[in-house]
C-alpha cells in the first residue's frame, strides 16, 4: 500500500498571504489528524477529520482550518500568515473507526517558512 | 492535565551498547501509548504501541517497550543499538480520541 503523502512538500510564504496544505491517506483509512511541529512548540495536534466531518479541534486560532473529501483526502488552510506558523506541518491516517487513539501513520510532511 | 514527559532531551550511547529511553505520561483514563521515530527532514515512523493485555510490546527494528502503570512510565528499549538507530523519538499518549499528545522527543546520537 501507499503510504501517506503530502504536498507540496517545501513552502515559502509572506506574512498576510495564506496557504493550502494537502494530505492523501492511506488507502482504506477515513481518518486524517493534522499536527504542528516546532522547535519551541514540538508537536501539537490541530484536528482530526473522519468522514469529511472534523472529529477533534486543538487549540489554534481560527486562522487554521481544515477539511476532507469524500475520497478522504484532506486541506488544511492557514489564513494571514504569521511569522511564528513557520512549522513542519504533518498529516496522519488511521482506521480509527470507534474513535478512540488508533495507529497513526505519518506523512514526510510540509514545511513552512513564513517571511 | 493530560501530558507526556521525556526528561532526556540528548542522549548519546556507543554503538552496540544497550539504550533505555524514559517517558511519563499524566492521562486521566486508560492511556494509550506509542512510540515513533523521527530522522531528519522525515515524518514520524510508528515502532509500537500499547492498549491493553502484556505490558511488555515488542515493535519494528528491535525495540521494546514497558508500561508500567503505578509509574505512569512507557520506557522504550534495545539490547543492542546500530549506528542507524540515531535520531529523535517520540512518546505520545491517546486515548477516548483520536488526538495524540506527544512529549518533547529525545534525540539519541550513537558513537562508533
Amino acid at each position: 500500500k501507499a503510504g501517506v503523502t503530502q504536498t507540496p512538500r517545501y513552502l515559502i510564504k509572506t506574512r498576510g498571504q495564506q496557504v493550502t496544505l494537502s494530505c492523501s491517506p492511506i488507502s482504506g483509512h477515513r481518518s486524517v489528524s493534522w499536527y504542528q511541529q516546532t522547535p519551541g512548540q514540538g508537536l501539537q495536534f490541530l484536528f482530526e477529520y473522519f468522514s469529511e466531518t472534523q472529529r477533534n479541534k486543538g487549540n489554534f486560532p481560527g486562522r487554521f482550518s481544515g477539511r476532507q473529501f469524500s475520497n478522504s483526502r484532506s486541506e488544511m488552510n492557514v489564513s494571514t500568515l504569521e511569522l511564528g506558523d513557520s512549522a513542519l506541518y504533518l498529516c496522519a491516517s488511521s482506521l480509527a473507526e470507534g474513535g478512540t487513539s488508533y495507529e497513526q501513520y505519518f506523512g514526510p510532511g510540509t514545511r513552512l517558512t513564513v517571511t | 492535565a493530560q501530558s507526556v514527559t521525556q526528561p532526556d532531551i540528548h542522549i548519546t550511547v556507543s554503538e552496540g551498547a544497550s539504550l533505555e529511553l524514559r517517558c511519563n505520561y499524566s492521562y486521566g483514563a486508560t492511556p494509550y501509548l506509542f512510540w515513533y521515530v523521527q530522522s531528519p527532514g522525515q515524518g514520524l515512523q510508528l515502532l509500537l504501541k500499547y492498549f491493553s493485555g502484556d505490558t511488555l510490546v515488542q515493535g519494528i527494528k528491535g525495540f521494546e517497550a514497558e508500561f508500567k502503570r503505578s509509574q505512569s512510565s512507557f520506557n522504550l528499549r534495545k539490547p543492542s543499538v546500530h549506528w542507524s538507530d540515531a535520531a529523535e523519538y517520540f512518546c505520545a499518549v491517546g486515548g477516548a480520541t483520536n488526538k495524540l499528545i506527544f512529549g518533547t522527543g529525545t534525540l539519541l546520537a550513537v558513537q562508533p
